[in-house]
């Protein structure tokens, strides 16, 4: 079945520190896509990246990197030199092209990180 | 902004009552899904239309319902409402209703049922 796991649930980090989300997804399916959004105090969900299961090249978008690994199911994101306004629960999601979820995301639990001065 | 806008922002209402949340698209996106965020169950997909048809179906209850409307709006309602059905309400709208597109969510409706 599929399943996405953000085995974090909150970390606290000081100002300019790196910082790693990590997230752990399980699918049967050979093609399929990861995704990470961004949810601020504010509750609103941002979209920040998708990447398909073809396409295990890393990304970088300025203070944001994202590492794919699918032999270790794995999807993780960092941030370099936090700042304050990092400060959201992150979620890690997963859609199939063929399975179950046909195409609906399926959330991680979210983890939530504060950026303290 | 995702350009995917949702209304109320806010409903408080009774047990037993039935509300309807509306949810309009970004422009051009055929595709609308309903999702629930809740403390105990997270975030958790419910339905998502395509061109005016129900496409998928996830973990909806049956006093919950949705259509998708000509204009590609749609709507979410919720009868019989009880407690725990108090949560925030997403909808997202994607280009197609393919797993490979991106979905863009609108602020959500924060449901409180007393």
């Amino acid at each position: 079945a599929q399943k996405v796991t953000q085995a974090q649930t909150e970390i606290s980090v000081v100002e300019k520190e790196d910082v790693t989300l990590d997230c752990v997804y399980e699918t049967r399916d050979t093609t399929y896509y990861l995704f990470w959004y961004k949810q601020p105090p504010s509750g609103e969900l941002v979209f920040l990246i998708r990447r398909n299961s073809f396409d295990e090249q890393n990304e970088i978008s300025g203070r944001y990197s994202w590492n794919f690994q699918k032999s270790t199911s794995s999807f993780n994101f960092t941030i370099t030199a936090s700042q304050v306004v990092d400060s959201a629960v992150y979620f890690c999601a997963l859609s199939e092209r063929y399975g179950g979820s046909q195409g609906n995301l399926i959330f991680g639990k979210g983890t939530k990180l504060s950026v303290k001065p | 902004d995702s350009g995917v806008t949702q209304t109320p922002k806010h409903l408080i209402t009774a047990t037993g009552q039935r509300v309807t949340l509306r949810c309009s698209p970004r422009s051009g996106d055929l595709s609308v899904y309903w999702y629930q965020q809740s403390l105990d169950q997270g975030l958790q997909f419910l339905i998502q239309y395509y061109n005016g048809e129900e496409r998928a179906k996830g973990n909806i209850l049956e006093r919950f319902s949705a259509q998708q409307f000509p204009d590609l709006h749609s709507e979410l309602n919720l009868s019989s409402l009880e407690l725990g059905d108090s949560a925030l309400y997403f909808c997202a709208s994607s280009r197609e209703g393919q797993s490979s597109y991106e979905q863009y969510f609108g602020p959500g409706t924060r449901l409180t049922v007393t």
